[in-house]
């Protein structure tokens, strides 16, 4: 099944103390993306990737940092988590170019406390 | 950049009444449209997007969407809403540059 997984869903974190939350891809998409989801603002984009080794800042990158070392994998890293941080994540997926939609992953609710 | 607006942050319908959900987008040329749907505690899930096949688009669900250029309009329509319609929907347009902008979201309430 054609699918983007992101682990884990739920994650309640302190402040300061570095995670990192996986998202991997089975379709073979060049470009993959993280979001945010924050009540009455929408999905805003934190980082995306065009292919392997390429990245670069959405909207919103600060206390962010990504990496794409494979094609199936797009890791969301907080070095240092604030509270500001606590949000809904969501990682997403596309083929190239063109009228082609993004497919998303269930998402991860982070706590920073 | 672009930018995508919807209008209307809660929407409630009558279950069997019409639903409109709004869009409205900021482009020099006409870009990719989409409209995702947000289950609770699910991601979104594509309900259908634009071609230039055709301004009238149908989706999942009984959704369809109709693109007027003049308008820079991208409205979300079903004639009968459902309990199980009740959700939160979101406008979005894809550049060129493949990057996605989203609207802050409709959440639509469906009333027995």
């Amino acid at each position: 099944e054609a699918q983007v997984t992101q682990n884990p869903r739920y994650l309640i974190t302190v402040t300061g103390k570095k995670l990192t939350v996986t998202c991997s891809q089975n379709m073979n998409h060049e470009y993959m993306s993280w979001y945010r989801q924050d009540p009455g603002l929408g999905l805003r984009q934190i980082y995306y990737s065009m292919n392997v080794e390429v990245t670069d800042k959405g909207d919103v990158p600060e206390g962010y940092k990504v990496s794409r070392k494979e094609k199936r994998n797009f890791p969301l890293i907080l070095e240092s988590p604030s509270p500001n941080q606590t949000s809904l994540y969501f990682c997403a997926s596309n083929p190239d170019r063109g009228n082609t939609e993004a497919f998303f992953g269930q998402g991860t609710r982070l706590t920073v406390v | 950049a672009q930018s995508v607006t919807q209008l209307g942050s809660h929407v409630s319908v009558s279950e069997g009444a019409l639903v409109l959900l709004r869009c409205n987008y900021s482009s020099s040329v006409p870009p990719y449209l989409f409209w995702y749907v947000q289950y609770p505690n699910q991601g979104l899930q594509l309900l259908l997007k634009y071609t230039s096949a055709a301004t009238l688009v149908k989706g999942i669900n009984g959704f369809e969407a109709e693109f007027k250029k003049s308008e820079t309009s991208f409205h979300l329509t079903k004639p009968s809403a459902h309990m199980s319609d009740a959700a939160e929907y979101f406008c979005a347009v894809k550049n060129t540059g493949n990057q996605f902008y989203f609207g802050t979201g409709t959440s639509l309430t469906v009333i027995p």
